[in-house]
């Protein structure tokens, strides 16, 4: 299994700009989720999805849309590029949308700079 | 509204030390506690998740312990070595669900 893989490793985006970020798992994981890290702020949840078709907002979702039409994909589309976007972007996946016996997988991460 | 606290954000230590890494919540009624460890420029990798009917987790030289009474979780490294250098963050899920609230992180170096 490559677990949750994510493209691009980085990108380099001009304000206004607009581009998706791509997550992919093959554990047939129901439950998807965006995040972004930033120091000092640790990392904050973006967009969720409990299953195919579902979607809903994390903490700080604005900017950021999401939709899942498959289990295995959970794309992550900044609509107007900010600078304030610039940041690391992880997602991760586990088998369900509750916690109990629910370990969680990271992707490697896509590192966004905003000029 | 759960949240998590880690303390200290830093910690050096010589080879062959064993350490103890604190992790504070502070809602008791959690369903299960995990931790990650990150390098640098890297992800998050899942190294212990603890369940609330459980008070310890071993993997390796890593301990995790779980008391929910005192808010406490806590990830023991035995004879820790320079490539336990890294962040280890704990997060625990809002409520029963799949959101994670995240600590600050600990830096750990481990000195030769």
């Amino acid at each position: 299994n490559a677990g949750v893989t994510q493209t691009p490793k980085f990108q380099v985006l001009k304000t206004g700009q607009s581009m998706t970020l791509q997550c992919a798992q093959d554990m047939n994981h129901e439950y998807m989720s965006w995040y972004r890290q930033d120091p000092g702020m640790g990392l904050r949840l973006i967009h969720y999805s409990v299953g195919a078709g579902i979607t809903d907002q994390g903490e700080v979702p604005n900017g950021y849309n999401v939709s899942r039409s498959t289990t295995e994909d959970f794309p992550l589309r900044l609509l107007s590029a900010a600078p304030s976007q610039t940041s690391v972007y992880f997602c991760a996946s586990s088998f369900s949308g509750t916690a109990t016996y629910n370990e969680q997988f990271f992707g490697p991460g896509t590192r966004l700079t905003v000029l | 509204k759960q949240e998590v606290t880690q303390i200290p954000a830093a910690l050096s230590v010589p080879e062959g030390e064993n350490l103890v890494l604190n992790c504070s919540f502070t809602d008791s009624a959690i369903y299960n506690l995990q931790w990650f460890r990150q390098d640098p420029g890297k992800g998050l990798t899942s190294l212990l998740l603890i369940q609330s009917s459980q008070r310890e987790q071993t993997s390796g030289r890593l301990n995790a312990s779980l008391d929910k009474s005192s808010g406490r979780s806590t990830l023991y490294i035995a004879a820790s070595q320079p490539g336990d250098s890294a962040t280890y963050l704990c997060a625990a899920p809002s409520g029963n669900t799949g959101k994670l609230i995240f600590g600050q992180g600990t830096t750990l170096q481990v000195k030769p």
